[in-house]
């Protein structure tokens, strides 16, 4: 059984950081592209990053380029999103979710992040 | 803001039909497929219809996918309580180079 399991969420002050780690069971993480999505309290669905299987290539949303990285440990069989300089408009719940040609099958159960003082 | 435009809301009585439209441009849906999500109220998000029109094994045939240009519409048929969920759209956009969600409608069955 496929399964994505986040942890690493919490209360965190607005400037500071956090790294959220997906741990992913039965399936190989390395056949897959990866991704992370978020949603802010009460709003919609926001795509924040994926990476390649070898994690050879990235991609962010705008808003998180340069702050946050997102990165993979294919042996441990776990994603990551290291969170740097974080505002009150990064509170979400983070996702992460398998894409296979850019549908997601599979999705954690989410894990909340909130920046605030 | 985002750049896939959905109804906020629709509703329709149990057993009718209802459509939702996902509104987009030429670097967006104009150029890829389109995937549907449904979310129930606090659950993961459930894909519903990937290549714009196929449904994963288990989606009730109840729901169809369609895409036209830039534009692309969900439909739900024979309506059911269960039904009532927010429901988004999404595709790769070139411009942005990153993937994109609609902004998302609720359902409901009234």
């Amino acid at each position: 059984e496929v399964q994505l399991v986040e942890s690493g969420g919490g209360l965190v002050q607005p400037g500071g950081s956090l790294r959220l780690s997906c741990a992913a069971s039965g399936f190989t993480l390395n056949s897959y592209v990866m991704s992370w999505v978020r949603q802010a309290p009460g709003k919609g669905l926001e795509w924040v990053a994926n990476i390649k299987q070898d994690g050879s290539e990235k991609y962010y949303v705008d808003s998180v380029k340069g702050r946050f990285t997102i990165s993979r440990d294919n042996a441990k069989n776990t994603l990551y999103l290291q969170m740097n300089s974080l505002r009150a408009e990064d509170t979400a719940v983070y996702y992460c979710a398998r894409d296979l040609g850019g549908s997601y099958c599979y999705w954690g159960q989410g894990i909340l992040v909130t920046v605030s003082s | 803001q985002s750049v896939l435009t959905q109804p906020p809301s629709a509703s329709e009585t149990p057993g009718q039909r209802v459509t939702i439209s996902c509104s987009g441009s030429s670097s967006n849906i104009g150029s890829y497929t389109v995937k549907w999500y449904q979310q129930l109220p606090g659950t993961a998000p459930k894909l519903l219809i990937y290549n714009s029109n196929q449904r994963p094994s288990g989606v009730p045939d109840r729901f169809s996918g369609s895409k036209s240009g830039t534009s692309a519409s969900l439909a739900i048929s024979g309506l059911q309580s269960e039904d009532e969920a927010d429901y988004y759209c999404a595709a790769w956009d070139d411009s942005l180079n990153g993937y994109v969600f609609g902004t998302g409608t609720e359902v409901t069955v009234v």
